[in-house]
């Protein structure tokens, strides 16, 4: 069973610039997570999916990310403009079901915004 | 806030010895999970236990749940080198079904 894919795996860019990020779930998966994780601290959750709908966004900083998932499969997370502390590993993953399941997690896409 | 956090935030082991961290919560929760993060291999889900369930156990893995305390134990028992890691707890606050991760444990075996 393939695992859950992520790309790019590193990503540089200055501050203001855009960027976006892609995951692919395990198949069948219902519900997709993307969690921000700033080095030596725990991932944060930014949002959560249960098929294409939104079940949690509450810590997702609206004002410059945004995230979908169309078709309830794939998912992009977007940062636009990307600011300095947006430096962080971004980190998707996928479960069977919404009542907090096993998650399996990608490898993660390490963001640097210089 | 965290909901989760784990404690000692550091723990350095030799290899066959045992090793134990904590994880306390402030709120009802619906399960707690267990995860462990190397380089290597990133996020990797070890154990889920229940908020009806007492003690679970995976392999050399021993983990315990006293919603009473609102705290939970994972236990490592003979550890090698590779368990070198660090160990997050995860629950979802208020039941919601919403994970929350710790801040985790950072876990060192010396060979």
């Amino acid at each position: 069973e393939a695992g859950v894919a992520q790309s790019p795996r590193y990503k540089i860019i200055e501050k203001r610039q855009s960027v976006a990020f892609w995951c692919n779930p395990i198949s069948g998966h219902a519900t997709l997570y993307w969690y921000q994780q700033i080095l030596g601290q725990g991932p944060k959750l930014l949002i959560q999916f249960q098929n294409n709908g939104v079940v949690d966004d509450s810590q997702l900083p609206k004002d410059r990310f945004s995230a979908e998932r169309l078709k309830g499969v794939d998912s992009t997370l977007k940062i636009q403009p990307a600011k300095l502390e947006d430096s962080a590993v971004y980190l998707c993953a996928s479960s069977l079901g919404q009542q907090q399941e096993t998650q399996y997690f990608g490898p993660g896409t390490r963001l640097l915004v210089l | 806030s965290q909901q989760g956090e784990e404690d000692p935030q550091a723990l350095s082991i030799q290899e066959g010895e045992n090793a134990t961290m904590n994880c306390s919560y402030k709120t009802s929760i619906n399960n707690l999970q267990w995860y462990r993060q190397n380089s290597g291999r990133g996020l990797v889900h070890l154990i889920l236990i229940r908020s009806n369930e007492r003690e679970k156990h995976s392999g050399r893995l021993r983990v315990t749940l006293d919603t009473s305390k609102k705290s939970s134990s994972l236990l490592i028992t003979a550890s090698r080198a590779a368990d070198t890691a660090s160990y997050f707890c995860a629950t979802d606050p208020g039941g919601s079904y919403i994970p929350t991760f710790g801040r985790g444990t950072s876990l060192i075996v010396h060979p």
